[in-house]
């Protein structure tokens, strides 16, 4: 198993870029999840996508746009790239059992880092 | 809301000190805690977790209790070694769809 991919592995755009960074898990995993890592600031959510269909804000969703493609892939879409989003993206997904996932361990790609200029 | 507060960093330690990375928590209800490693260049992924009160998380030599009367969850690791240095993230879950609240991280470095 793979687990969780992310593509591309670094990018450079130029404000008001836009781009998609794609997403995919082979672990039939119900929950996605897309955070920004930030010098002194940890993990920051942007998007959650709970099950396929469905996708809701976390966080820090502004300047973002999700889509649940199927059940493996979530990408995250930046329409209009600024500065302030150069970051380091990372993708998680987990299973969300019947326990509603208060328990579940989230599994991580290797990263996306990203500059703006 | 809800919310996890890690030490100050870095940390630099000497091969076969004690670690100790302290870590507490604000939360409604009673989440589960994780501590998640993050090696140099590489996502996130899991060391240890603990579901309930007074459970103890352990892995590859790492310990941590949960402590509801404390609202703490620290890391401990009798000796380590070069091969751990990495940024360490405490986070918690309180069961709104799997979502985690992460502390800022902290940065260890083990010199031989």
């Amino acid at each position: 198993n793979a687990g969780v991919t992310q593509t591309p592995k670094f990018q450079v755009l130029k404000t008001g870029q836009s781009m998609t960074l794609q997403c995919a898990q082979d672990m039939n995993h119900n929950s996605m999840y897309w955070y920004r890592q930030d010098p002194g600031m940890g993990l920051r959510l942007i998007y959650y996508s709970a099950s396929e269909g469905t996708t809701d804000k976390g966080e820090v969703p502004n300047g973002y746009n999700v889509s649940r493609l199927n059940k493996r892939e979530f990408s995250l879409r930046l329409e209009s790239a600024a500065p302030s989003q150069t970051s380091v993206y990372f993708c998680a997904s987990s299973a969300l059992g019947l326990s509603g996932g208060i328990t579940d361990t989230q599994y991580f790609g290797p990263g996306t880092r990203l500059t703006v200029l | 809301g809800d919310s996890v507060t890690q030490m100050e960093g870095p940390v630099t330690l000497s091969e076969e000190a004690f670690l100790t990375i302290n870590c507490t928590y604000t939360a409604t209800g009673y989440p589960s805690l994780f501590w998640y490693v993050q090696y140099p260049g590489e996502g996130l992924q899991l060391l240890l977790k603990a579901t309930k009160a007074d459970d103890k998380g352990s892995n590859k030599g790492f310990e941590a209790t949960y402590r509801k009367e404390t609202t703490s969850f620290h890391l401990e690791k009798g000796s380590v070694q070069v091969s751990d240095s990495a940024v360490y993230f405490c986070a918690l879950n309180t069961g709104a769809n799997s979502k985690l609240t992460f502390g800022k991280g902290i940065t260890l470095s083990v010199r031989p």
